[in-house]
């Protein structure tokens, strides 16, 4: 299994470009990488999911350098409602047979402050 | 229109009771899957249905036992409930091979 590192917590301001690395240094071949959103008391929500370079969406941009071996999303401009913890993940694309490969770990607690 | 419903959201109760949580969901996937995400925040697998037919099951006690009578529904009912049960049980369901996880509010399990 692809095992993630992820910053415990970070702080940041609004208006600024928030950056949250993930190390994987055993991500295998077949790994997409994947970023949850979790606000207090909800379930998490999907943000973005790559397999290398970039990826960008309307919320979040996600880049993956050549080896993949580690990855960075970055919320551009955030406010207070960014506030949240950020999951880094690592697997098969969710079929239903690779969700047991996918482990939440505790996250990035990100703090948006005025 | 709730796309992933659980409940109840809140659920107090005493050691050595049976109780029940239902996940419901009206996206039209064909995967659903409980989640229990402890004290320290860690979101770790349970079970897994495709189309009423169970998938995974990860090391969870027997006292766990899910139900799906059709796959829209996966309920979780818990047999002789222990302290450790105490957590946040989260239904989430995705359509197969795609990389998105849908999941509820949560449903805090309190075992005093």
């Amino acid at each position: 299994l692809a095992k993630t590192t992820q910053p415990i917590s970070m702080d940041s301001y609004e208006g600024q470009e928030v950056n949250i690395t993930c190390s994987h240094n055993n991500i295998a071949t077949n790994d997409y990488i994947t970023w949850y959103q979790q606000f207090p008391s909800q379930g998490p929500r999907f943000i973005i999911q790559g397999y290398k370079t970039k990826v960008t969406n309307e919320v979040a941009s996600l880049f993956i350098p050549a080896d993949r071996k580690s990855s960075t999303l970055s919320l551009p401009r955030v406010s207070l409602s960014d506030t949240a913890v950020y999951y880094c993940l690592v697997g098969e694309t969710l079929g239903y047979s690779s969700a047991s490969k996918i482990i939440f770990g505790s996250g990035t607690r990100l703090s948006i402050r005025p | 229109d709730t796309a992933v419903s659980q409940t109840p959201k809140y659920l107090v109760t005493q050691m050595g009771n049976d109780k029940s949580i239902k996940c419901e969901q009206n996206l039209g996937h064909d995967t659903m899957y409980w989640y229990k995400q402890d004290s320290k925040k860690f979101l770790k697998i349970m079970f897994s249905y495709n189309n009423k037919e169970l998938i995974i099951n990860e090391t969870v006690p027997n006292r766990f036992s899910p139900k799906s009578p059709d796959k829209a529904h996966l309920n979780l009912h818990i047999n002789s409930l222990e302290l450790g049960d105490s957590a946040v049980y989260f239904c989430a369901s995705s359509q197969k091979n795609t990389g998105e996880l849908f999941f509820g509010e949560g449903s805090r399990l309190t075992v005093l």
